[in-house]
């Protein structure tokens, strides 16, 4: 059985630039979400979707970032524009339900903003 | 802001010797997940227990839960190279709905 797939691995780029993240989940999984791990700390959640709906945004900085996940399946996470404070591993996840299951995290996309 | 704190933030073993790290939460939990995390990859989930369990074993790995202390405990025995990696306990809110990973322990076996 496939993991969960981020792209890409690794990103720098310039502040100011827009940037986005890409995550499938593993397959059957109705539960995705969105993390930010920063340096020698836990990961925090972004977002969270069911199937299609986001129903904790509660921490996604919602003047630059933005995420979507169409029918239900892939998910896009994006940061217009992107902050020196940025800087972060994203870490996408997912789960049969939510988490009173184990969650099944990606690589993460390592993002340096310059 | 994260619910749990692990304790102590880094741990130095040799190996063959046992590794124990704790973690508080200061809310009710419907149960409580450790985690692993290998340089530089994403995280594995590593056992789970129940806000009504009071023990639980999987293979090395002996996790403890007191909700009346609200701490947990996780104890790898028998350390191996292979456990050099950094330890998050996270917890799902009693609505089950969130889970909220605490600042991890950094654990090195030494050969």
């Amino acid at each position: 059985e496939a993991g969960v797939v981020q792209s890409p691995r690794y990103k720098i780029i310039e502040k100011k630039q827009p940037v986005a993240f890409w995550c499938n989940p593993i397959s059957g999984h109705n539960t995705l979400y969105w993390y930010r791990q920063n340096l020698g700390q836990g990961p925090e959640l972004l977002i969270r979707y069911e199937n299609e709906e986001a129903v904790d945004d509660s921490q996604l900085p919602k003047d630059r970032f933005s995420a979507e996940r169409l029918k239900g399946v892939d998910s896009t996470l994006k940061i217009q524009p992107a902050e020196l404070g940025d800087s972060a591993v994203y870490l996408c996840a997912s789960s049969l339900e939510p988490t009173t299951y184990e969650q099944y995290f990606g690589p993460g996309t390592r993002l340096t903003v310059t | 802001s994260q619910q749990g704190e692990e304790d102590p933030q880094a741990l130095s073993i040799q190996e063959g010797e046992n590794a124990t790290m704790n973690c508080s939460y200061k809310t009710s939990i419907n149960n409580l997940q450790w985690y692993r995390q290998n340089s530089g990859r994403g995280l594995v989930h590593l056992i789970l227990i129940r806000s009504n369990e009071r023990e639980k074993h999987s293979g090395r790995l002996r996790v403890t839960l007191d909700t009346s202390k609200k701490s947990s405990s996780l104890l790898i025995t028998a350390s191996r190279a292979a456990d050099t990696a950094s330890y998050f306990c996270a917890t799902a809110g009693a609505a089950g709905n969130k889970l909220t990973f605490g600042g991890g322990t950094r654990v090195l076996v030494k050969p």
